[in-house]
């Protein structure tokens, strides 16, 4: 089956600094969400991308699906930033179940 | 526009009971997802409905766990027998069913302790 890889697994940040998270997967897919998993367990939907780029305030994603791989960009991280980012895959057109990459870990401290 | 609820939030049960968890979509999405996921792991796909009907299950899902969506609305997911291993956060899902559109909106979980 197909493989979503992110890197870098943990990341420490002060706040006010920019990072960038990437997703790489193995095969082609059908759509591609990336997700914020707060402390409390709840996924919230940061962005829809199957492909192209899209930008929400200070949080802005690219998806190459030719080159299989999505970018989310953070800039002006703040401590509320702090959580674990999930990509998460629909690997064919049709199957509509979601792959959910090995995560990022994000710390943003004060 | 609610969201995605989920009940109950929290499941404590002693190994061998069952138990059922309920989940309210998004009112008007067809679709509803049944995800799992344990600590540190990102969440696996269970089963999903288009309505009422059931058209995928992973092989996660043994035969101890059984998922209904009786009228096209809310979903209930039952586990038989629970095992230490079933502890877990049970995730679930909805999606619009618009076509190939597939933006899967999540609740906010219900986290299992088997005892």
């Amino acid at each position: 089956g197909i493989q979503v890889e992110q890197s870098p697994p943990d990341l420490i940040l002060q706040e006010g600094a920019n990072s960038t998270l990437r997703c790489n997967f193995s095969d082609s897919v059908n759509n591609l969400q990336w997700f914020h998993q707060n402390p409390w367990g709840q996924l919230i939907n940061l962005f829809y991308i199957p492909s192209g780029t899209k930008q929400n305030g200070r949080l802005s994603a690219t998806t190459v699906a030719t080159e299989r791989y999505s970018l989310l960009y953070i800039s002006s991280s703040q401590t509320t930033d702090s959580g674990v980012y999930f990509c998460a895959v629909e690997p064919t057109a049709g199957t509509y179940k979601y792959i959910f990459g090995t995560g990022t870990r994000l710390k943003v401290l004060a | 526009d609610t969201g995605v609820s989920q009940n109950p939030r929290h499941k404590i049960t002693k190994r061998g009971q069952n138990v059922t968890f309920r989940c309210d979509p998004i009112s008007e999405h067809n679709r509803l997802y049944w995800y799992r996921q344990t600590l540190g792991q990102g969440p696996e796909f269970l089963t999903y409905f288009q309505n009422e009907a059931q058209l995928e299950k992973s092989r996660l899902l043994s035969d101890r766990f059984s998922a209904e969506r009786p009228k096209g609305s809310f979903s209930t997911l039952e586990i038989q027998r629970t095992e230490q291993g079933d502890s877990a956060m049970y995730l679930c899902a909805s999606s619009s069913g618009a076509s190939s559109y597939n933006e899967q909106f999540f609740g906010p979980g219900t986290r299992l302790t088997v005892l």
